[in-house]
């Protein structure tokens, strides 16, 4: 079952610009994890944020979770064309049996 | 490390027919899940496989069926093919059955269905 909702759906922007994505869940978490698929291929784990923390930076990344309002922002900044691909978010909490339960992902188009 | 391992990467098969899709985890990662990702309805968890056991199952009809192997290797297989099994079929690992932690996903391997 798909709990994470990111918003938006899909994104273009122009490179050397910031891309911000937002994933909405719906339960208490453990953790929020981010990935990337490029077209057509598996996904890349990015970064993953407990529950008890607020922010955490990866390189250009920057993650920020809300567990009051059960949300989670991931950006990018600085895009490049490299950085186009899909991006997903996963929530992990112990009533979930160890699995991850997906967003439906947004749509990164970086543009040159 | 070597990363995870999907055989093949693509596959045209017809309908009623069967497949087996085969996964190799990272080594030392003992579990092993298994997606179906279509554009219309994204990821979907089909099963994950820990020690050789089906530890949990998502909602596919039984036609869906895998097996882990004691070296850690998966094997999913489908059965009577329909069109709507096309997809991109992923496989993931972990370390000590804790996808809480992350996976590792393969490159999937696209079946195409007609």
């Amino acid at each position: 079952s798909q709990q994470g909702e990111e918003d938006p759906q899909a994104l273009s922007i122009q490179e050397g610009e910031n891309a911000t994505m937002n994933c909405s869940y719906k339960t208490s978490i453990n953790n929020l994890q981010w990935y990337r698929q490029n077209s057509g291929r598996g996904l890349v784990h990015l970064i993953l944020i407990r529950s008890n923390e607020r922010e955490k930076h990866s390189g250009r990344l920057r993650v920020t979770l809300d567990t009051s309002k059960k949300s989670s922002s991931l950006l990018i900044t600085a895009s490049r064309a490299a950085d186009t691909a899909s991006y997903f978010c996963a929530t992990a909490n112990m009533d979930s049996n160890y699995q991850l339960i997906w967003g439906a992902g947004t749509k990164l188009i970086i543009k040159p | 490390k070597a990363g995870v391992t999907q055989t093949p990467r693509y596959l045209i098969k017809t309908r009623g027919q069967q497949v087996t899709l085969s996964c190799s985890p990272i080594s030392g990662h003992r579990s092993v899940s298994w997606y179906q990702q279509t554009p219309g309805q994204g990821l979907q968890f089909l099963f994950e496989y820990f020690s050789e056991t089906q530890r949990n199952k998502g909602n596919f009809p039984g036609r869906f069926s895998g097996r882990q192997f004691s070296n850690s290797r998966s094997e999913m297989n489908v059965s009577t093919l329909e069109l709507g099994d096309s997809a991109l079929y992923l496989c993931a690992s972990s370390l000590e059955g804790q996808p809480f932690y992350g996976y590792t996903f393969g490159s999937g391997t696209r079946l195409t269905v007609v």
